[in-house]
């Protein structure tokens, strides 16, 4: 069964600090691995995504993740937090067997940027 | 404006009632999703469309619950006889046709309360 963890409810970061917010994920099949964050009220936004070729996959909003395929993971990463970027993220996965295209998602990790 | 447009946005029931909600994808796109998502949850599967045919339905989607697409185009998601567990956010994504790798575009939600 396919399945994404995100272990921690929240990080908390300075802003200007580099931030990481961790997923795990797992599996059948090839994975294609989507983050997404989303604010208060309001519906989820397309950060990142990736399906095959450069492990360290670039998105909107400065932000990047990092595909590690031996330790199952997708990391989302920032170089220098902003305060704007405090909001719930979510890593989600598709499995490259069956063609619902369904996505499973993770719990969220609020990310708290403090100015 | 071009994208997933859901309505209404919010939905306050009493027990026992019927619900409907509406989805608007993005014009192009004839992959159509439902999901569900609660309180400190990430959004769980539904259902899903491919045109006006329903691929996959998920276990959480009781007989209650029931879901359209008559056309192909927009897509309307009924709950009978609500119950307060059914409380909840309910998101609308759509993507276009391809492979897997296309990521799903979601709008802003429907917000449940059954009272």
């Amino acid at each position: 069964a396919q399945s994404v963890a995100q272990p921690e409810d929240q990080v908390n970061v300075a802003e200007g600090n580099p931030l990481t917010v961790k997923c795990t994920y797992s599996v059948s099949g090839n994975p294609y691995l989507f983050w997404y964050v989303q604010y208060p009220n309001r519906g989820l936004q397309f950060l990142l995504k990736y399906i095959t070729g450069d492990n360290l996959v670039k998105g909107s909003y400065g932000f990047e993740a990092e595909f590690n395929k031996s330790q199952t993971s997708f990391h989302l990463k920032k170089p220098s937090a902003l305060v704007s970027d405090s909001a719930l993220y979510f890593c989600a996965v598709r499995g490259s067997s069956g063609n619902t295209g369904k996505l499973i998602f993770g719990q969220g990790t609020t990310l708290q940027v403090k100015p | 404006d071009t994208g997933v447009s859901q309505d209404p946005r919010h939905k306050i029931t009493k027990r026992g009632q019927n619900v409907t909600f509406r989805c608007d994808p993005i014009s192009e796109h004839n992959r159509l999703y439902w999901y569900r998502q609660t309180l400190g949850q990430g959004p769980e599967f539904l259902t899903y469309f491919q045109n006006e045919a329903q691929l996959e339905k998920s276990r959480l989607l009781s007989d209650r619950f029931s879901a359209e697409r008559p056309k192909g185009s927009f897509s309307t998601l009924e709950i009978q006889r609500t119950e307060q567990g059914d409380s909840a956010m309910y998101l609308c994504a759509s993507s276009s046709q391809g492979h897997l790798n296309t990521e799903a575009f979601f709008g802003q939600g429907t917000r449940l309360t059954v009272v």
